[in-house]
């Protein structure tokens, strides 16, 4: 079946430009996880979503992070007001079960002007 | 604090000599130990999955074996399709989020 699907996959935008990036889980996929990760880096997390309930938003550097996933399916990551340091590739993965095998997607990388 | 510490960072390989990276985790809980490869320009790659101190799991030319304290991805003989960064991550009791290490980068000439 299908993998975990991002868009777009690159994305530049000018210093204070808002970007919204887009995840389609694997089909059935409970569990929705989204990542940021920098350059020679691991990837670290940002937030999790149980069906269309965001049960962990810890991750999230500032408030001008927000994701929503509102039917339990596609998830949107949006970042508001995009700084330099917000470079980076955005990785979404998504699993049958919060403790079951995460599968990501292939990022998006985010340019920041 | 939950941690991981991948060793060595980079490792350079011929083709055929076998080697080990490491993977040395701090976690309350532990739930699962995974190991992923990335290519450049792609997404983590699922390996293998580990639950408990003894467990080993193979696919080709990898074997991931795990301790209560850290874990080895074995790659014996390897090729140049094998170059890759090697990611570890762990599941630990009280979080639902994978906390990686920085990955090892592996390199393999022939």
């Amino acid at each position: 079946g299908a993998g975990v699907s991002q868009s777009p996959r690159y994305k530049v935008a000018k210093r204070g430009q808002d970007v919204a990036l887009r995840c389609d889980p694997i089909s059935g996929h409970v569990s929705l996880f989204w990542y940021q990760q920098a350059l020679g880096q691991g990837p670290e997390f940002l937030t999790y979503f149980q069906n269309e309930a965001q049960l962990d938003k810890s991750g999230l550097p500032s408030d001008r992070f927000f994701a929503e996933r509102p039917e339990g399916s596609v998830s949107t990551l949006k970042i508001q007001r995009t700084q330099q340091e917000d470079s980076a590739v955005y990785l979404c993965a998504s699993s049958a079960d919060r403790v079951q095998t995460q599968y990501f997607g292939p990022g998006t990388r985010l340019l920041v002007l | 604090e939950d941690q991981v510490t991948q060793s060595p960072e980079a490792l350079r390989l011929q083709e055929g000599e076998s080697s080990s990276l490491n993977c040395s985790y701090t976690v309350s809980g532990l739930r699962g130990l995974f190991w992923y490869r990335q290519d450049p320009g792609k997404g983590p790659e699922f390996l293998f999955t580990l639950y408990s101190a003894g467990e080993e799991k193979e696919k080709e030319r990898l074997k991931a074996t795990l301790t209560k304290k850290e874990s080895f991805l074995h790659i014996t003989a390897p090729k140049p399709e094998d170059s890759a960064t090697y990611l570890c991550a762990v599941l630990g009791g009280s979080q639902g989020n994978l906390i990686f290490g920085k990955g090892t980068k592996l390199s393999v000439k022939p």
